[in-house]
C-alpha cells in the first residue's frame, strides 16, 4: 500500500511568480484536501476535492486553486505568489469525508522571496 | 466558529516522567477528534480517532482520552524517541470534510 506522496519536496519562487504543486493519493482513497502550515502553526485548510470537483473551501481568496484527475491525483495551483505564502503545503487523502482518519504527505515546502 | 486550541505550547519532560497533553474544543456537531504527531519537516502521522465523550484509545505509550469539551493525550513512561509535535484537530457537521487544528504542543524528552 502506497502512502501519499507530493512534489517537489521544496521549491523556491519569486513574488508574483505562480507554481503548481502535485499529490498521489493512497491507493483506495478518493478524496483529497489541501492544507497551508505556516511555521509553528498548525495546517490551515485551503480546499477539498472529491470526485474532481471543489467540495468545501476555507479562507484563501481565489487565486489559490486546485484539480482533481480520474485518477485522484490533484494539484494544488498559486498565482501571483506573494511572501507571505511561503509555508509548508500538504495533501490529505481519505476515503470520502473520512471519520477514520485523513492519510497526510510530507508536504512542499514553498519559500516565496 | 469552530476553534481548538492546545497546552502547553512547548513541554519538556525528562525520559520517563509521564505528562499530559490538552486540547480544549468547540465545534458544532463533532463527528471526530484527530489526534497527530508531526516531526520536523514531515507531514502529519495518524495517531487516533475519537468520537464521542467517554472513549479511549492506547498506543504503546500514548493513550487519548474525550470529554464534550477537551481531549487529553496521556504520555507514560516518554521516551526520546517521542520527541515531536502533536496535533490535535477536529471534524465538525459540515459536509467539507474540513479539519480544523490547533497550534500543537511540541514535546521535547530528555534521556
Amino acid at each position: 500500500e502506497t502512502g501519499v506522496t507530493q512534489s517537489p519536496t521544496h521549491l523556491i519562487k519569486t513574488r508574483g511568480q505562480q507554481v503548481t504543486l502535485r499529490c498521489s493519493s493512497q491507493s483506495g482513497h478518493n478524496t483529497v484536501s489541501w492544507y497551508q502550515q505556516a511555521l509553528g502553526q498548525g495546517p490551515q485548510f485551503i480546499f477539498q476535492y472529491y470526485r474532481e470537483e471543489e467540495n468545501g473551501r476555507g479562507n484563501f481568496p481565489p487565486r489559490f486553486s486546485g484539480l482533481q484527475f480520474p485518477n485522484y491525483s490533484s494539484e494544488l495551483n498559486v498565482n501571483a505568489l506573494e511572501l507571505d505564502d511561503s509555508a509548508l503545503y500538504l495533501c490529505a487523502s481519505s476515503i470520502g469525508q473520512s471519520e477514520y482518519g485523513y492519510t497526510f504527505g510530507s508536504g512542499t515546502r514553498l519559500t516565496v522571496v | 466558529e469552530d476553534q481548538v486550541t492546545q497546552s502547553p505550547e512547548a513541554l519538556r519532560l525528562q525520559e520517563g516522567e509521564s505528562s499530559s497533553l490538552n486540547c480544549s474544543y468547540t465545534v458544532s456537531g463533532l463527528r471526530g477528534l484527530f489526534w497527530y504527531r508531526q516531526d520536523p519537516g514531515k507531514g502529519p502521522e495518524f495517531l487516533f480517532t475519537l468520537y464521542s465523550a467517554g472513549e479511549e484509545k492506547e498506543k504503546e505509550r500514548l493513550k487519548a482520552t474525550l470529554t464534550k469539551k477537551e481531549s487529553f493525550l496521556h504520555i507514560t513512561a516518554p521516551k526520546p524517541e517521542d520527541s515531536a509535535t502533536y496535533l490535535c484537530a477536529v471534524h465538525g457537521s459540515s459536509n467539507t470534510g474540513k479539519l480544523i487544528f490547533g497550534q500543537g504542543t511540541t514535546l521535547q524528552v530528555k534521556p
